[in-house]
């Protein structure tokens, strides 16, 4: 079956440190994985996606996350938080065989501490 | 350029009633999703739209059903509305069916 899981409900994380936002998944078939946010209010915003090539993807707003096969994990990675990244982070995989189903993770709260 | 927008924002129903979502794609988007995202939970897929034809569905009853019309918008019908159907309705487009997704901000469903 496919799924996603992000471990961690919250992540707390000081301005200016690095973040990590853990994801990994169970899919059929090539993983295509995607990373969403959502503000408050707001619907969600498309940051980075997995198809093929280098393992680490580049985003929008600086964010990266890096593919890793072996562990079937999708962590999304900022090198220096701001406060305004402080949001609530969705992982999502496509499904492999019929490639028109996506399967989200619970969410993850990241808070951003000034 | 347009993005994905839907209607009503807020919508309160009783129990039993139907109720009729809207969503326009973003200009250029062929394909439409709908979700449904309860509380503190991640969306859960309900069914793809791709060219006015349902293109995939996900662990929903019939009484969810749907419609795409030539310009891409598309409706979420639900009939019999039950207590658990409360829940925030995103729809979603993309340019290709397998692609990166473009949510609307949502309607607040609530149902008593």
């Amino acid at each position: 079956a496919q799924s996603v899981a992000q471990p961690e409900d919250q992540v707390n994380v000081a301005e200016g440190n690095p973040l990590t936002v853990k994801c990994t998944y169970s899919v059929s078939g090539n993983p295509y994985l995607f990373w969403y946010v959502q503000y408050p209010n707001r619907g969600l915003q498309f940051l980075l996606k997995y198809i093929t090539g280098d393992n680490l993807v580049k985003g929008s707003y600086g964010f990266e996350a890096e593919f890793n096969k072996s562990q079937t994990s999708f962590h999304l990675k900022k090198p220096s938080a701001l406060v305004s990244d402080s949001a609530l982070y969705f992982c999502a995989v496509r499904d492999g065989n019929t490639g028109n189903q996506f399967y989200f993770g619970t969410g993850t709260s990241l808070t951003v501490i000034p | 350029e347009t993005g994905v927008t839907q209607s009503p924002t807020h919508l309160i129903k009783t129990r039993g009633q139907q109720v009729t979502l809207r969503c326009s794609s973003q200009s250029g988007h062929n394909t439409v999703s709908w979700y449904q995202q309860a509380l503190g939970q991640g969306p859960q897929f309900i069914f793809q739209y791709y060219r006015e034809e349902e293109n995939g569905r996900g662990n929903f009853p019939p009484r969810f059903s749907g419609l795409q019309f030539p310009n891409y918008s598309s409706e979420l019908n639900v009939n019999a509305l039950e207590l658990d159907d409360s829940a925030l309705y995103l729809c979603a487009s993309s340019l290709y069916w397998g692609d990166e997704q473009y949510f609307g901000p949502g309607t607040r469903l609530t149902v008593t």
